[in-house]
């Protein structure tokens, strides 16, 4: 089975410039999260949506970033404009929640995001 | 008080030692419970669910004591290959699923 798929693996930018991350969550999987760690701050959750409704962006840093879910079969997370600061790994993660019980996240293979 | 707390380490232990890591939570409405194990520059990849009877799979045992709120990973024989960071995940469920992950365990093999 085709676990949670993120694109791109890499992205070198320079700062001021638009960056957009794309996740593909497991099929059937009702939740999504976007998280972002650095060794400074470790894993932050930026963003959760279930059934494709944003639930919590308390996490998300400030306006530049804005995250979409138009399907269930697709996710972006959009920074604009894109700061030095904003180097990080992205991961994007889903899950399929049943009967409101917890259920483990899993996780793509994050990008790499540097700006220069 | 964090809402989930671990002991950052690194543990270093050698090849075959039993080692052990905690993790405690605040809430006590939290219902369910995770270890997660990362490798550098890795995702995080799900190792086992904790379930209130304790579970074990090969070489790993966790357990969950929700009387004193934390749960356990318990690695017996360890190997170099155990070596990683290990986080622990809890979930408070209901209408709002809130996740929350530890910092993370870092866990250091030695020859």
């Amino acid at each position: 089975d085709a676990g949670v798929i993120q694109s791109p693996r890499h992205e070198v930018t320079e700062m001021g410039q638009e960056v957009t991350l794309r996740c593909k969550p497991i099929s059937g999987h009702n939740s999504l999260f976007w998280y972002r760690q650095t060794m400074m701050r470790g894993l932050e959750l930026l963003i959760y949506f279930n059934n494709n409704v944003p639930i919590d962006d308390s996490g998300m840093p400030e306006d530049r970033f804005s995250a979409k879910m138009p399907n269930a079969s697709f996710s972006t997370l959009k920074i604009q404009p894109s700061e030095p600061r904003d180097s990080a790994v992205y991961f994007c993660a889903s899950s399929r929640r049943y009967r409101d019980l917890g259920s483990p996240l899993h996780f793509g293979n994050g990008t790499r995001l540097t700006v220069t | 008080r964090k809402e989930v707390e671990q002991d950052p380490g690194p543990f270093n232990v050698p090849e075959g030692a039993t080692v052990a890591f905690n993790c405690t939570y605040s809430n006590s409405a939290s219902q369910s419970f995770f270890w997660y194990r990362q490798d550098c520059r890795k995702e995080p990849k799900l190792l086992m669910s904790v379930y209130s009877s304790g579970n074990e799979d090969g070489r790993f045992t966790a357990q969950l004591n929700r009387a004193s709120q934390y749960i356990s990973l318990l690695i017996r024989d360890s190997k170099l290959s155990d070596s990683a960071t290990y986080l622990c995940v809890v979930i408070l469920s209901g209408g709002y699923q809130k996740v929350t992950f530890g910092t993370g365990t870092k866990l250091q093999v030695i020859p």
